[in-house]
């Protein structure tokens, strides 16, 4: 079984500035993804990043980024030039040969003026 | 190219009736798979069905919820006798192949309310 673990309920960070969303996780599978999701207010969930787990360099989207660290099982999202469109619930999530995703318990982030 | 359908977005239903969801995949896409998010919680799976096939139904409660994708029309989660523990946000995704390296596209989601 694959298991996600996100320790930071809720998270605050000011406009223009970077701020780093923790997760880890578990799996017995050599094979597998990572995922970032975005949860707005709207409630749709937004793909903001994934990680190939074969893959060494951490992945970048624009202002996102992850710190993807294979043997200790951790997988940080770094947000750069945070902005207020950012506010949203955040959700790590892994993915392996059973193709169901596995879901961390989210990140609330709220960035403010 | 539209994306993940569901109807209805917001359904209310009473202790003891039926409530029927329905998600259709992007164009092109033969796996469905059906999260549910309770309130101020995560997604969790529940079934990935593909084409007249349930893959997986290890998330399913054993009782009251079936699902099927038929081979024409959309994806149907049903829930028998609901009761208001079922109240929650039931999301749908699809994809193109059911390999681990098929991105899910998520649905807008239905909130179910149960009186």
């Amino acid at each position: 079984a694959q298991t996600v673990t996100q320790s930071q309920p809720e998270m605050s960070v000011q406009e223009a500035e970077t701020v780093t969303l923790s997760c880890t996780y578990d799996t017995s599978e050599n094979n597998y993804y990572l995922f970032w999701y975005k949860q707005p207010p709207s409630r749709q969930m937004i793909l903001v990043i994934r990680q190939e787990a074969y893959k060494q360099q951490n992945a970048t989207e624009n202002r996102f980024s992850v710190n993807f660290q294979k043997a200790a099982k951790s997988f940080s999202l770094k947000i750069s030039d945070s902005q207020l469109g950012d506010t949203a619930m955040y959700f790590c999530a892994i993915t392996g040969t059973a193709s169901k995703l596995t879901f961390g318990t989210g990140t609330r982030l709220q960035v403010t003026l | 190219n539209a994306g993940v359908m569901q109807n209805p977005r917001h359904l209310v239903r009473r202790r003891g009736q039926e409530a029927r969801l329905r998600c259709s995949p992007m164009k092109g896409h033969s796996h469905v798979y059906w999260y549910r998010q309770l309130p101020e919680e995560g997604l969790k799976f529940m079934v990935y069905l593909q084409k007249e096939n349930i893959i997986d139904e290890s998330g399913m409660p054993k009782e009251r919820f079936s699902a099927e994708f038929p081979k024409e029309g959309p994806s149907i989660l049903r829930i028998q006798q609901v009761v208001r523990g079922d109240s929650a946000a039931y999301f749908c995704a699809s994809s193109p192949g059911g390999t681990v390296n098929n991105e899910q596209f998520f649905g807008p989601g239905t909130r179910l309310t149960v009186l």
